[in-house]
């Protein structure tokens, strides 16, 4: 089956710096999908995205479905301890990418 | 409140016992799927099922099965469970009219030895 490719696979990160991970495929998708996952718990929704080249906020994440519709980032901006965890991009046909691992340090 | 259970959360079994992890959801889904973590290999679908007595291979369905007899619940089953299926399991329901947004369990840590 076919996986997303997703990148950076971890991060090590100031607490108060941005993040950036982005997530490709040699497919096309309708929707593309933002999960972060805690340790110890399944993965939570966090941003969903319909159309090509929309840009959808939820609070200090943002995230895009690009153009192609064969790629799609996710920023964090003013990262924060809670912020740890792993983030994973998915898309509408149940394929979900390899993950990216974040720690913040305080 | 929207949720999906899953248990055992966790397992350690020796290898040919089988062994049974339930999943149940209270969203009224259809779709559900069964998925498996696995260090840097991301989240892998084992079976879906679109709705009561209709599943199908994921991904990596080898040594596992699955059965939906109500909407609610989707267990998953290791009829002779092997070392190289210990992994971390999720169940997850599906919002199919959102774009295929995933609600998943708690998770189910199992270690076949």
């Amino acid at each position: 089956g076919q996986q997303l490719n997703q990148s950076p696979q971890s991060m090590f990160i100031q607490e108060g710096e941005d993040v950036s991970m982005n997530c490709t495929s040699s497919s096309i998708f309708n929707t593309w999908l933002w999960y972060k996952q805690d340790p110890g718990e399944g993965p939570v929704l966090l941003i969903a995205l319909y159309k090509a080249g929309e840009l959808t906020s939820n609070g200090r994440l943002t995230a895009q479905f690009g153009i192609t519709r064969k790629d799609s980032f996710l920023n964090i901006s003013a990262s924060i301890p809670s912020d740890v965890g792993i983030y994973f991009c998915a898309s509408n046909q149940f394929y979900f990418g390899t993950g990216t691992s974040l720690t913040v340090i305080p | 409140e929207a949720q999906v259970t899953q248990n055992p959360r966790y397992l350690i079994t020796v290898t040919g016992k089988k062994l049974t992890v339930t999943c149940s959801q209270n969203m009224n889904h259809e779709y559900m799927s069964w998925y498996r973590q696995d260090p840097g290999l991301g989240l892998r679908q084992i079976y879906y099922s679109m709705n009561v007595e209709v599943t199908d291979k994921g991904d990596v369905p080898e040594g596992y099965k699955v059965s939906r007899k109500e909407k609610r619940n989707f267990p998953l089953i290791l009829e002779s469970p092997s070392p190289n299926q210990t992994s971390l399991y999720f169940c997850a329901s599906t919002a199919l009219a959102r774009g295929n947004e995933q609600f998943f369990g708690p998770g189910t840590r199992l270690t076949v030895l």
